[in-house]
């Protein structure tokens, strides 16, 4: 299986701040890879797919880049509805694989 | 609107069998796939199997095979998957989600509520 690997495990923030966020992956996965947010006691909700493209009804402060092994989640200014867990996922092969996840918390 | 609505918790006994259920609405269920990931109390998110909403093909991950089966009715547009065997580490919410796109390449753009299950004596 393709191992993700996330970074870092979790981060302290304010509103407005920029939250970088990097996900590794352990072979070249071109630019399938996917975003998600999830809060708490709630099921994860697609952000960005195919490494840099937006889902529909997603705020574009959200970000995506990278392709091959190295990829990173922008938030381009930080509300207060997105302290949550983000994951990145790999679709470029199954076993589709998640990173262990991301928390942003506030600082 | 697309809706994927599931099954109440699950309370179960070690070596006991499970079924979910996913029932959808809004879309075409034969256009998309479905997809079970869970996650155990406290970690991330691991994906368990694919089923093709079209032609019930399966794919699923290597540490379930044998263990769980995904089917759908599309006459009722709902998906379904047992588990057997059950284990205390099966302790997990266990989420159903709409595949986008054609596998491998795949985001999962709608989900279920989960279901919690419990796994205990």
């Amino acid at each position: 299986d393709i191992q993700m690997t996330q970074s870092p495990s979790s981060l302290s923030a304010s509103v407005g701040d920029r939250v970088t966020i990097t996900c590794r992956a352990s072979q070249s996965i071109s630019t399938y890879l996917n975003w998600y947010q999830q809060r708490p006691g709630k099921a994860p909700k697609l952000l960005l797919y195919d490494a840099s493209s937006l889902q529909s009804g997603v705020p574009s402060r959200f970000s995506g880049s990278g392709s091959g092994t190295d990829f990173t989640l922008t938030i381009s200014s930080l509300q207060p509805e997105d302290f949550a867990t983000y994951y990145c996922q790999q679709s470029y092969r199954t076993s589709w694989t998640f990173g262990l996840g991301t928390m942003v918390e506030i600082k | 609107q697309v809706q994927l609505v599931q099954s109440g918790a699950e309370v179960k006994k070690p070596g006991a069998s499970v079924e979910f259920s996913c029932k959808t609405s809004g879309y075409s269920f034969r256009n998309y796939d479905i997809n079970w990931v869970r996650q155990a109390p406290g970690q991330g998110l691991e994906w368990m199997g694919w089923i093709s909403g079209y032609n019930g093909n399966t794919d699923y991950a290597q540490k379930f095979q044998g263990r769980v089966t995904l089917t759908t009715d599309t006459s009722t547009n709902i998906a379904y998957m047992e588990m057997r065997s059950l284990r205390s580490d099966d302790t997990a919410v266990y989420f159903c989600a709409r595949g986008r796109g054609q596998p491998p390449d795949q985001s999962f753009d709608y989900w279920g509520q989960g279901t919690p299950v419990t796994v205990s004596s």
